[in-house]
């Protein structure tokens, strides 16, 4: 069974720290990792994709990438509270086959 | 361009009936992914239809079924409706084979009562 795992939270964040989300899969074969946004009521936006290890940086927001620890993880520097929402991580196993979602992380900003 | 489009935006059911969603996808994506999302749950995927041809089923019951035309627009029909099918029903669109990411409709609010 391939899986993503987030922890739900929810995660509370001092507005202007950094923010740290985290998510582990279980299929190694993945090649395609994705963070996306939800707002309540909304659907998911995706925000940032990462193919290869290392980080990817995109304004505010760092992807974080280590295939050999099964490991991604989403930096937010200088946290707003317009940042609370649900962080969902998305993994692509093949490039023309299905994105499997976590459960989502929901991140709170406390002004 | 045109982001995609879903209708109708919310739903309300009697259980046993069914039901029929829609989906434009967007300029240019030539696959369709449908996720069910349950409250608090991250999406789960039903199926997703490439071409017009079905690409990959996730693990739900025959009952939920699709269609894409040739236009990329696509269909989830839902017959026997249970109260458990109650969801955020969300369309997707992306271009095969570029593992890019996939652009969210605004969704279905689907309540079964």
């Amino acid at each position: 069974q391939k899986e993503v795992e987030q922890n739900s939270g929810p995660l509370s964040v001092p507005e202007g720290a950094i923010a740290s989300l985290n998510c582990t899969y279980s299929d190694r074969g993945s090649q395609s990792f994705f963070w996306y946004r939800q707002y309540s009521g909304k659907s998911p936006e995706l925000i940032m994709s990462i193919y290869s290890n290392g980080d990817k940086e995109d304004g505010r927001f760092t992807a974080q990438l280590n295939k050999a620890s099964q490991y991604v993880s989403l930096l937010i520097r200088d946290s707003q509270p317009s940042d609370s929402a649900t962080y969902l991580c998305a993994v692509n196993i093949n490039l023309n086959d299905k994105i499997i979602f976590g459960k989502g992380t929901r991140l709170h900003i406390l002004p | 361009e045109t982001g995609v489009t879903q209708s109708p935006t919310h739903l309300i059911k009697t259980r046993g009936q069914q039901v029929t969603l829609r989906c434009s996808s967007q300029s240019g994506h030539n696959t369709v992914s449908w996720y069910q999302q349950a409250l608090g749950q991250g999406p789960q995927f039903i199926f997703q239809y490439y071409r017009e041809e079905e690409n990959g089923r996730g693990n739900f019951p025959p009952r939920f079924s699709g269609l894409q035309f040739p236009n990329y627009s696509s269909e989830l029909n839902v017959n026997a409706l249970e109260l458990d099918d109650s969801a955020l029903y969300l369309c997707a669109s992306s271009l095969a084979t570029q593992g890019s990411g996939y652009t969210f409709g605004s969704g279905t609010r689907l309540t079964v009562v």
